[in-house]
């Protein structure tokens, strides 16, 4: 079935270390994005990618970083400059540009620094 | 910037309707969307609405837009145990999609 894959589901760090949650998508989708969930707030948006090999910050980049080198994949490394990294972390993908907006997720990947 | 408002926590009965409700402050918009989260995993898309709708009814679910009090609303008939989730609103105007920080729904038996 197609859909959106993260993993791992749940991630301890140790603080000082990065760590990398994988997203993957056999949707043949363009558009690929990353949110951070914290409780009682909305989504807010780390990075996006429009087309393979290109991406860009979104409200709150700083201390995260993401590679997109196939269609189906985009990382999200959480770099030790990430000050408050333990949170709910969300994929998601679109078709592209000229979509609609609907998001298509998947089942999140939870962090915990120790 | 866009400001999109949801209140937290809502608690239901099983068998009433619900009304999650979600206010914003830029009217320029294309799509308004309900997502719903249950406990550990992602959003899943329940609906939406497009910026020139003023009412849409999908089974249980209906959305009502007010776009001169720039209010979004979601009506769920007849809760059920399974509708207890977080549920998101989120508008979208052009490439640029606003979340709601959430309403958490609790369905009591």
């Amino acid at each position: 079935d197609g859909g959106i894959t993260q993993s791992p589901k749940y991630l301890f760090r140790k603080e000082g270390q990065n760590v990398t949650l994988s997203c993957e998508q056999n949707l043949n989708h363009d558009a690929m994005y990353w949110y951070r969930q914290d409780p009682g707030q909305g989504l807010r948006l780390i990075y996006y990618s429009q087309i393979v090999n290109d991406f860009q910050k979104g409200d709150i980049a700083e201390g995260y970083s993401v590679s997109r080198e196939k269609k189906e994949s985009f990382p999200l490394t959480v770099t030790s400059a990430q000050k408050n990294p333990t949170a709910f972390y969300l994929c998601a993908s679109s078709p592209g540009t000229g979509y609609d907006g609907e998001l298509f997720f998947g089942e999140g990947s939870r962090l915990t620094v120790l | 910037g866009e400001d999109v408002e949801q209140s937290l926590f809502l608690s239901v009965r099983e068998g009433d309707s619900s009304v999650i409700n979600c206010t914003y402050t830029d009217s320029s918009s294309t799509y308004l969307y309900w997502y719903k989260q249950e406990p550990g995993a992602g959003l899943q898309l329940l609906t939406y609405i497009f910026s020139n709708m003023d009412m849409k009814q999908d089974q249980r679910l209906t959305v009502l837009l007010n776009k001169k009090d720039k209010h979004l609303s979601l009506r769920i008939a007849d809760t059920q145990t399974g509708d207890s989730a977080i549920y998101f609103c989120d508008k979208a105007a052009g490439n640029k999609l606003t979340f709601g920080g959430g309403t958490r729904v609790l369905v009591k038996p």
